[in-house]
């Protein structure tokens, strides 16, 4: 069974801290993709990293694939209220449909 | 363009009903999925479509059905109602095939307690 873990579960940070969340596996991913959450909204896309060691921005996120495409990091500078939600990883490791999301890192920023 | 969207929002069911989650999509998209989120989990697969008349069984079809008769329209079928379908449904489309190659476009969910 493949799955995707990630860490922590849930953050609580003060306006303007540093935080990076984490999504691990023991399967290899052919890509894996970042999604924001909020309450009583479906997932929306934040970004698709497909090669190894990969490193995508996206203002004040900052996106990395492992080497082994095993793993993946997601790290805000300076997080605001605005940043607030679900954080969840989706992986693809059979190609087609086969994707699996992790369970999300819950994220509450503090004005 | 008004994208993905599910009705009804909110639904109570009673053991042993039926009901059908509605999902729309006005982009042209041929792929649409039907996923289901618990508390504490990830999003798991339901059932899926590459396009109309065609639909395919996911990670956790069991209790559920769909049809894709035109390629805007995807219903969730829910036959017997048991408590654990209790859940938040999302309905989902894309442009290319998987969401690894193309991005998945959510619906706002439809949160279904069955007591």
């Amino acid at each position: 069974t493949q799955l995707l873990e990630q860490s922590p579960q849930f953050l609580s940070i003060q306006e303007g801290e540093n935080l990076t969340v984490y999504c691990n596996s023991s399967s290899v991913f052919s890509s894996l993709q970042w999604y924001r959450q909020e309450p009583g909204e479906g997932p929306v896309l934040l970004v698709t990293v497909v090669t190894g060691g990969e490193v995508k921005k996206l203002k004040r996120l900052t996106f990395q694939f492992g080497d082994a495409r095993k793993d993946s990091s997601l790290h805000i500078t300076a997080a605001q209220p605005g940043d607030t939600g679900l954080y969840l990883c989706a992986g693809d490791w059979g190609g087609g449909f086969k994707t699996i999301f992790g369970a999300g890192t819950r994220l509450f920023v503090k004005a | 363009n008004a994208g993905v969207t599910q009705t009804p929002k909110f639904r109570i069911l009673k053991i042993g009903q039926s009901m059908t989650l509605q999902c729309t999509q006005d982009m042209n998209h041929n792929y649409m999925y039907w996923y289901r989120q618990d508390p504490g989990m990830g999003l798991k697969l339901i059932y899926y479509s590459v396009g109309a008349g065609i639909t395919d069984k996911g990670e956790v079809p069991n209790g559920y059905n769909v049809s894709r008769s035109t390629t805007e329209d995807f219903p969730l079928r829910l036959e017997l109602a048991a408590p654990s379908q209790t859940s938040v449904y999302f309905c989902a489309s894309s442009y290319l095939q998987g969401a690894s190659t193309d991005t998945q476009y959510f619906g706002p969910g439809t949160r279904l307690t069955v007591l």
